[in-house]
């Protein structure tokens, strides 16, 4: 059973670097085919996908994002860490993480779909 | 803003066949799968559809996916009020070094 979990609500300050940590059982990030993303969700807004960290450690982020954007992973300890820096108040927003899976017969980083969803995690940015 | 456009509501009665389509273009839709995500109010959004039509486990065969050149659409036969909540498809777009773009979500009421 797959499952994967954010940290309580969060509150940053303006031009603070936001950290979540993402925790997860279930699988290993160390298996091919396998992959962790972050995807937000600011109040009465749509889904907005962040990046994504595959199992061979690479890495794709939101291109309007990239700047200020860093995904890691501890795959001994089970966790995926997003570090976004010079966080806004549009940056509020409820962050999810997800498990990502590669379909089967597939090659490349467009053949991954998210399955399994934490709860998510409110991050307030306020002064 | 999102790439992938969706109407912002359908509503439906009990029973009834709804249906949401999900509108991209050749650089999305067109040249990857489509999934989509059910989202309850409060909620994280659950996936429904994988690989444009089908259903992980658990999800019940009154979901059904379909894709045809840039479009999507997510049918819901045989209505049921726990179905209301709002829906989003998503896919993987090839432009602007990759991304994966969601669509602009859909509320489903039933009335």
């Amino acid at each position: 059973q797959i499952t994967l979990e954010e940290p309580g609500p969060t509150l940053v300050k303006p031009t603070q670097t936001l950290t979540l940590t993402c925790t997860f059982s279930g699988f290993s990030l160390s298996t091919s085919g396998e992959g962790v993303g972050w995807i937000r969700q600011s109040p009465g807004e749509a889904l907005e996908w962040l990046g994504i960290i595959y199992w061979d450690d690479d890495k794709r982020y939101r291109p309007s994002l990239k700047s200020r954007l860093t995904i890691t992973t501890d795959t001994s300890k089970n966790l995926v860490v997003l570090m976004m820096t010079n966080m806004d108040p549009v940056d509020t927003a409820t962050y999810y993480c997800a498990h990502s899976r590669r379909l089967p017969r597939c090659n490349g980083g467009n053949c991954y779909y998210f399955d399994f969803w934490g709860r998510g995690t409110l991050v307030t940015v306020s002064s | 803003q999102s790439v992938l456009t969706q109407p912002p509501s359908a509503s439906g009665t009990p029973g009834q066949r709804v249906t949401i389509s999900c509108s991209g273009s050749s650089s999305n839709i067109g040249s990857n799968t489509v999934n989509w995500f059910q989202q309850l109010p409060g909620t994280a959004p659950k996936l429904l559809i994988y690989n444009n039509s089908q259903r992980p486990s658990g999800v019940p065969d009154r979901f059904s996916g379909s894709k045809s050149g840039t479009s999507a659409s997510l049918a819901i036969s045989g209505l049921q009020s726990e179905d209301e909540a709002d829906y989003y498809c998503a896919a993987w777009d090839d432009s602007l070094n990759a991304l994966y773009v969601f669509g602009t979500g859909t509320k489903v009421t039933v009335l």
